[in-house]
């Protein structure tokens, strides 16, 4: 059984370009969870998602930052207008169920420059 | 809100030494309490839990214990080696939607 699987693992933008990353839960968890490590921090979470619904995005940015998890197909993370506070780590996290263990994907290293 | 706060790092041993890394909480309710690990570029791995005062978890070596009274989840080893070089977070869930962490502590053990 294949992990948490995100790509691009690294990721280049310049400043005002989109950002797109991928997250493909582990077969058969259908929850989906979002958290952004800045450098020298630890995690903090963004997004929490379901098929098709989004539960909780309480840790989203306001503005630019944009989530979603289809019917079929992976989860995505869309950053918009890029800006050089964006560079992070971004890791996606799957479970079960709401109440079960969250397995962490190897996340996916932004850069803006 | 929910808060975790962990001994800042990095913190350098020599092998076979004692690791302590403390971990303290401020939480409503009853969390659940973790421990995970992040190896150079990779994801975090959950190294173990508690979900319940004076339960201990315990992992490769690795123990902590659940303390309500001290609100502390304290990580410890007794003998590190080399491979245990990382960062470790603690971290709580008071809720089913999200993991609070601390802000990490890096670990350097010297051969």
């Amino acid at each position: 059984n294949a992990g948490v699987m995100q790509n691009p693992r690294h990721l280049v933008r310049r400043r005002g370009q989109e950002a797109r990353l991928r997250c493909s839960p582990m077969k058969g968890h259908s929850h989906v969870y979002w958290y952004r490590q800045l450098p020298e921090e630890g995690l903090k979470f963004m997004v929490y998602l379901q098929k098709e619904n989004i539960i909780d995005e309480s840790g989203m940015p306001k503005e630019r930052f944009s989530a979603e998890f289809p019917k079929e197909g992976p989860s995505i993370l869309r950053i918009q207008q890029v800006v050089r506070g964006d560079s992070a780590a971004y890791f996606c996290a799957s479970s079960p169920s709401p109440s079960y263990e969250q397995y962490f994907g190897p996340g996916t290293r932004l850069t803006v420059t | 809100g929910d808060s975790v706060t962990q001994m800042e790092g990095p913190v350098t041993l020599s092998e076979e030494a004692f690791l302590t890394i403390n971990c303290t909480y401020t939480a409503t309710g009853y969390p659940s309490l973790f421990w995970y690990v992040q190896y150079p570029g990779e994801g975090l791995q959950l190294l173990l839990k508690a979900t319940k005062a004076d339960d201990k978890g315990s992992n490769k070596g690795f123990e902590a214990t659940y303390r309500k009274e001290t609100t502390s989840f304290h990580l410890e080893k007794g003998s590190v080696q080399v491979s245990d070089s990382a960062v470790y977070f603690c971290a709580l869930s008071n809720r089913d939607d999200k993991i609070i962490f601390g802000k990490g502590t890096r670990l350097h053990i010297l051969p």
